[in-house]
This record gives structure tokens, sequence and C-alpha cells, in this order.
């Protein structure tokens, strides 16, 4: 079974950036076929996938955020890294992170999502 | 890559069967069969319950059928129960190795 823990700050000031921490537990880092991402969901709206981190180290990011935003992953500590830069009020959302699959791109485990507010 | 459109809403009673649509376009539904659905209660994570068009996870009934025709992916739920009272979203690939989401359609059973 995989499990996802996502932290960080929960009240981040407009202009600041968002760091986020997802604790990977039960998940082989030799698989393959699984790769890491950010979904990020505002109050009352749909999913918004933000981007992902191959195991190959390669990432890729939504097209609206790739100016700001920074996927990584720290293997020894098992922890998958989310950081949005110059953020504003339209960031407010519950943050999740997932593992993907590839043949199919779908996400066959998430964590439980954290809120991230900004706010000054 | 633009949003995949799901109706806000759907509805049905008791046992009948409720159709949920997800139209995206030739370069993302269209083009691939990596279409995905999420149930969601509220408060919740999403959780998987369709990928790869039409192929369930364990544990997920099999009242939960998904199917593809063009550009416009489906999601079936037969035989509707109370707690299949939620909001559902279907993902696709859009090719660059990125994933675009539907708006969600939120289903109440009567």
């Amino acid at each position: 079974q995989v499990l996802l823990q996502e932290s960080g700050p929960r009240l981040v000031k407009p202009s600041e950036t968002l760091s986020l921490t997802c604790t990977v537990s039960g998940a082989y880092s030799s698989e393959t076929t699984q790769y890491w991402c950010w979904i990020r969901q505002p109050a009352g709206k749909g999913l918004e996938w933000i981007g992902r981190l191959d195991p190959s180290g390669s990432t890729s990011y939504l097209s609206s955020l790739k100016s700001r935003v920074t996927i990584s992953l720290d293997t020894s500590k098992n922890q998958l890294s989310l950081n949005l830069r110059s953020v504003t009020a339209a960031d407010t959302a519950i943050y999740y992170c997932a593992r993907g699959r590839r043949n199919g791109d779908y996400f066959d485990f998430w964590g439980q999502g954290t809120l991230a507010t900004v706010s000054s | 890559q633009s949003a995949l459109t799901q109706p806000p809403s759907a509805s049905g009673s008791p046992g009948q069967s409720v159709t949920i649509s997800c139209t995206g376009t030739s370069s993302d539904v269209g083009h691939y069969d990596y279409v995905s659905w999420y149930q969601q209660y509220p408060g919740k994570a999403p959780t998987l319950i369709i990928y790869g068009v039409n192929k369930r996870p364990s544990g997920v009934p099999d009242r939960f059928s998904g199917s593809k025709s063009g550009n416009t992916a489906s999601l079936t739920v037969s035989g509707l129960q109370a707690e299949d009272e939620a909001d559902y979203y279907c993902s696709s690939y859009g090719g660059n190795q990125d994933v675009v989401f539907g708006g969600g359609t939120k289903l109440t059973v009567l």
C-alpha cells in the first residue's frame, strides 16, 4: 500500500513562495512505471494538474505555471517537494500529491491534501 | 491544454443507470486511450475508479464502467446506490507528458 502525506505552511503571503512536501511510503523507488505529481483544487472547483516528476528526474509542468513552479524529489527522505513562486490569491487551493502510472497516466494513490491559503 | 468538458450535474434514482460524459479534443481524449475517472466525496481526496478508458482497479464495483467514442469518454454507473452520490472527474493524457482534467460532475442520487 502506497501512502502519501502532504505537509507545509498553511498560510503564505502574496508574492512569496509556497513550499510543500509530500512524504511517500510503501513505494519502490526502482519502480519504473510510476511517477510523482502535484494536483490542486481551489475551493469548490475542479482538479488542476500542476506537474510531474519522472523516475529519470525529468519534469513537466502546466504551461500556465511553468515559470513559477519546481517539483523535486529527495530520495534519501522519500519526499516529493513543490515550490510555487510569486503566489497570488489565485493559488489558494487544496494541494494533493499523487502517484502517477505510465501506460495510462492515471493517479492510483493520493495524499489527503493540504490547504494552502495565500493572504496577507 | 483546455479542461475537458463535463456536465456540472447528473442525477438518478436508486437502481437506475446514469452516464456522465467527458468531451475533449482529437489531441487528448480522441488520440489516447488514457482516460481515467475519479470519485470524490466532500472533504476527501479523489479516488481512482476507472483507468485506461474502461479498466477498473481492484475493489471498484463492476457497477462502474467506462467507454469512449471519438473525442468523448463516458462513465456509466449502473444500479445507482446512495453511496454513489459524489463528484466525478475525468482526466486524459494530453500529450507532452501532461494531464488534463474535466471540470467535474456532481452526481445526485434522488
